[in-house]
Order: structure tokens, then sequence, then C-alpha cells
């Protein structure tokens, strides 16, 4: 069955980067389009940023752009995000989660658990 | 972008009872609308794909109508199982946008 285990979240000074890790199993990674979405404490849900199934397109909230960047390595079935500047308000669980299609459309078929990042001095 | 705007923000229902929770849309996105239910402390879950279609495996208590602007999703009897906060969401146009979100409790 389809497997999705987010990794590399943890406590991150203001200004200072994270990588964040989804690894993907039970289904053919590099043919979905690939997400991340993101729910402050307390809060909703909150798209973050698409790669599409062989990496070609990368599409980000305006909240993101200029200091995320997702990417994926089809090789070893991994989907990453960059994380530099993080914020307070970039606190959250961020999960990942594979599309229905090739490009990523925004249907959010398979969710991973989630990692916490915390953004605190 | 487009606004999801998800009502009531929470419900409180008795076992067994009929569940509505309506979601619009700022503009036309046709049934490009999904609906996932989340639990305490977990991961969201695709209930309701396309605005009224079933997600493989999710009981048929769930069911979901609409098209254009405005969703309905229903809880035929709730179950205590179905604790949880409920979530519409667009898909239409990037960005993918999410109602504010439903919890429902049991009365």
């Amino acid at each position: 069955q389809v497997q999705l285990v987010e990794s590399g979240g943890g406590v991150v000074q203001p200004g200072r980067s994270l990588r964040l890790s989804c690894a993907a199993s039970g289904f053919t990674f590099s043919s979905y389009g690939m997400h991340w979405v993101r729910q402050a404490p307390g809060k909703g849900l909150e798209w973050v940023a698409v790669i599409w199934f062989d990496g070609s397109n990368k599409y980000y909230a305006d909240f993101v752009t200029g200091r995320f960047t997702i990417s994926r390595d089809n090789s070893k079935n991994t989907l990453y995000l960059q994380m530099n500047s993080l914020r307070a308000e970039d606190a959250a669980v961020y999960y990942c989660a594979r599309d229905r299609d090739l490009r990523g459309s925004g249907y959010f078929q398979h969710w991973g658990q989630g990692t916490l990042v915390t953004v605190s001095s | 972008d487009i606004q999801m705007t998800q009502s009531p923000s929470s419900l409180s229902a008795s076992v067994g009872d009929r569940v509505t929770i309506t979601c619009q849309a700022s503009q036309d996105i046709s049934n490009y609308l999904n609906w996932y239910q989340q639990k305490p402390g977990k991961a969201p879950k695709l209930l309701i794909y396309d605005a009224s279609n079933l997600e493989a495996g999710v009981p048929s208590r769930f069911s979901g109508t609409g098209s254009g602007t405005d969703f309905t999703f229903t809880i035929s009897s709730l179950q205590p199982e179905d604790i949880a906060t409920y979530y519409c969401q667009q898909y239409d146009n990037l960005p993918p946008t999410f109602g504010g979100g439903t919890k429902v409790e049991i009365k």
C-alpha cells in the first residue's frame, strides 16, 4: 500500500534552514506529482508547494516563494523541502502528499503522518 | 486565489443524526472539490473526490453533492468514530485552497 514517511523536522532558530524529506513506497514514485502541505498548531491546512512527476515544474505558495525549494530524487523515491530563512509563522506540521496524477493538480490522494517544525529562538 | 468558505465551523450532534456541512467557492470550480477527514493528531484522509465520488474503503454514510460554487457534505448517520474535523478543498486552480474546517463533536 502507499506509504509516505516524513522526516527532518525539529526546532530551529528564526532565519536558519531545515530540510525535510519524504520517503515514498508502495507505488511508482516517478509517476506522480507530489506536494507539501502544512498545518500550524490548532489551525487549518495550507498548501505549500508541488513538483511534477519528473521534477520539470514546481509551484509555490506566495508566502514561501524564494525561501523554500521543493525537489525530488526519483532514484531514491524521496521528496524534499529545503526551507531557508525560516520565520516564526512557518512553525507547523509539514505533510507530504501524493497527487492523483503526473503533474500535481492539487488532489491529495495520500498523506504522510507529518513532521513537526518549530521555529523558536 | 480561490477562497473556500466552509460552514459551520463546529457542530455538535447525537449519534445517528444526519450532519450537513456546506462549502462555497469564490468562483466556479466545476466539480474540482474534495472532502477530507482529520482526526486529532492524525493526517487528513480523503473521503470524497470530484465533489460526489466516494473514495475506496470509505463508508457509504459519507456523501457529497454540488458543482460550480456550492457544495454539501453529509454524514447520513453520525457514528462515534466520525468525531473529527472536516475540510473541503478545491483543485480547479493552483494554489489549491482549503475551507476553514468543521469540527464535529458528539452531543
